[in-house]
């Protein structure tokens, strides 16, 4: 059964600390992605990665970065966190391939508060 | 860049009938994905279209027209477990050799008895 974690559901964190959102994948997935869900925006693309150690900008990427050492493995980093940064995060992977379903899976989410 | 139009809010007796629709402006279209999310948990697949037509899986149908730049998802035999919210998603070429989805804002549905 396919399955992406999530190293927290819930974390709260203070302006200006270094946050890391860490996500796991078993799937042997090429593809990992990070988004942002906020109420009446939707889902946000932040960043992706289609292989190890490769990291693309989507289209929200001010204030993260990302790091992909591993392939089932895919950090989200905010370097010095924000209130504007309160949000749901998701991470979520699929297989490489660009044509056939490949549908992304998702994790559980983080919901981070930044006071 | 993409544009994914979905209406914000629906309601539908159970029982009944409704269908969501979503309009889409791309570049690169590879597909057209439904996910649903209920409240505080992640998306799960629904459906996907490629080709102009109809794909139906059980109670819930997809159907796309890529002249038109449009698709909706039609859910029959509403169920209360059917409230959640629904997302349109368009997967494009991105220029590093894949491929990523931009999803519509959703559309909540409430389902009432």
């Amino acid at each position: 059964d396919v399955k992406v974690t999530q190293s927290s559901r819930y974390l709260v964190k203070r302006t200006g600390e270094k946050v890391f959102l860490e996500c796991v994948q078993d799937m042997d997935h090429e593809n990992m992605f990070w988004y942002r869900q906020d109420p009446g925006l939707g889902l946000r693309l932040i960043y992706f990665s289609y292989d190890v150690k490769m990291k693309e900008k989507g289209d929200i990427p001010e204030g993260y970065s990302v790091s992909r050492e591993k392939k089932e493995r895919f950090s989200l980093i905010l370097e010095s966190a924000s209130t504007n940064q309160t949000s749901m995060y998701l991470c979520a992977s699929s297989s490489l391939l660009r044509t056939g379903t490949y549908e992304q899976y998702f994790g559980p989410g983080t919901r981070l508060t930044v006071t | 860049g993409q544009n994914i139009d979905q209406p914000t809010e629906m309601t539908a007796t159970e029982g009944a009938i409704v269908q969501i629709n979503c309009t889409y402006q791309t570049s690169g279209f590879n597909g057209l994905f439904w996910y649903q999310q209920h409240a505080g948990e992640a998306p799960t697949f629904l459906s996907y279209n490629v080709l102009d037509g109809l794909e139906e899986k059980g109670r819930f149908s997809s159907f796309l027209s890529r002249s038109k730049g449009y698709s909706y998802l039609l859910l029959k035999e509403l169920q209360m477990k059917d409230s959640a919210s629904y997302l349109c998603a368009v997967r494009v070429n991105s220029g590093a050799g894949s491929y990523q989805l931009t999803f519509g804002k959703g559309t909540k549905l409430s389902v009432i008895p």
